[in-house]
């Protein structure tokens, strides 16, 4: 597609459940990115992709977090057991190659209670 | 860790006036510096990438400049319109090897006023 889709748009979580996240990246972007924004403005790296291999996840949390982007699917988020910290709007953005602009989704908001 | 510093957090100017904000980020293994525009409730979307010491980029009344040595983009708008509040965010980008991340500033919030 023309646009980097996120789904869902609004996610609610009790705590200790697991939340899956999906971003499909504009067609023939080669990387994708994930970052968590918690505060106002703050953009916190969490992992990146080239096609299905991990690029960087020196941003992703060592328990409960984990990421695919597997051939012909969305990429994907996962938390497991979710904490009340894990509030946030998670946006996904692609790029045709690593060092170019990125192309933001819409984001997803996650809301854990 | 990486910091990328903006300022000033937030600025409230008169329709027309012509403003500029700052993004410090550290000038060691500098690849790129980006420049986003975010509205409330949109998608940051991309204004400039720049790599080269001295760089400048215009589109339209919103122009940039990069100094790598040391480690300063200014964003400058002129004439500011209403149309032109949103949160304008810098990003440094690490990249080649293992790393492939873009390191965002917080941000500096722009209204205005008409």
């Amino acid at each position: 597609g023309e646009e980097v889709a996120q789904t869902p748009k609004h996610l609610v979580r009790g705590e200790g459940q697991k939340a899956k996240l999906y971003c499909a990246p504009i067609k023939g972007h080669s990387y994708v990115f994930w970052y968590q924004q918690v505060l106002k403005n703050e953009f916190k790296f969490l992992i990146s992709f080239q096609n299905e291999n991990v690029f960087d996840e020196t941003g992703m949390p060592k328990e409960r977090f984990s990421a695919k982007c597997l051939p012909n699917s969305p990429c994907s988020l996962e938390i497991q057991a979710t904490k009340l910290e894990d509030s946030a709007v998670y946006f996904c953005a692609s790029s045709p190659r690593g060092a170019e602009k990125l192309f933001f989704g819409s984001g997803t908001q996650l809301s854990v209670l | 860790i990486l910091n990328v510093e903006q300022s000033p957090q937030s600025l409230h100017v008169q329709e027309g006036d012509s403003t500029n904000f700052t993004c410090s980020f550290p000038s060691s293994n500098f690849y790129a510096l980006h420049w986003y525009r975010w509205e409330t409730a949109k998608s940051p979307e991309a204004l400039f990438v720049m790599t080269l010491n001295g760089d400048e980029k215009k589109k339209g009344r919103i122009s940039a400049t990069l100094n790598t040595k040391e480690g300063y983009s200014y964003l400058y708008i002129k004439g500011s319109q209403p149309e032109d509040s949103a949160t304008y965010l810098c990003a440094l980008l690490n990249y080649g090897g293992s790393q492939g991340n873009l390191i965002f500033g917080k941000g500096t919030k722009l209204s205005v006023k008409p």
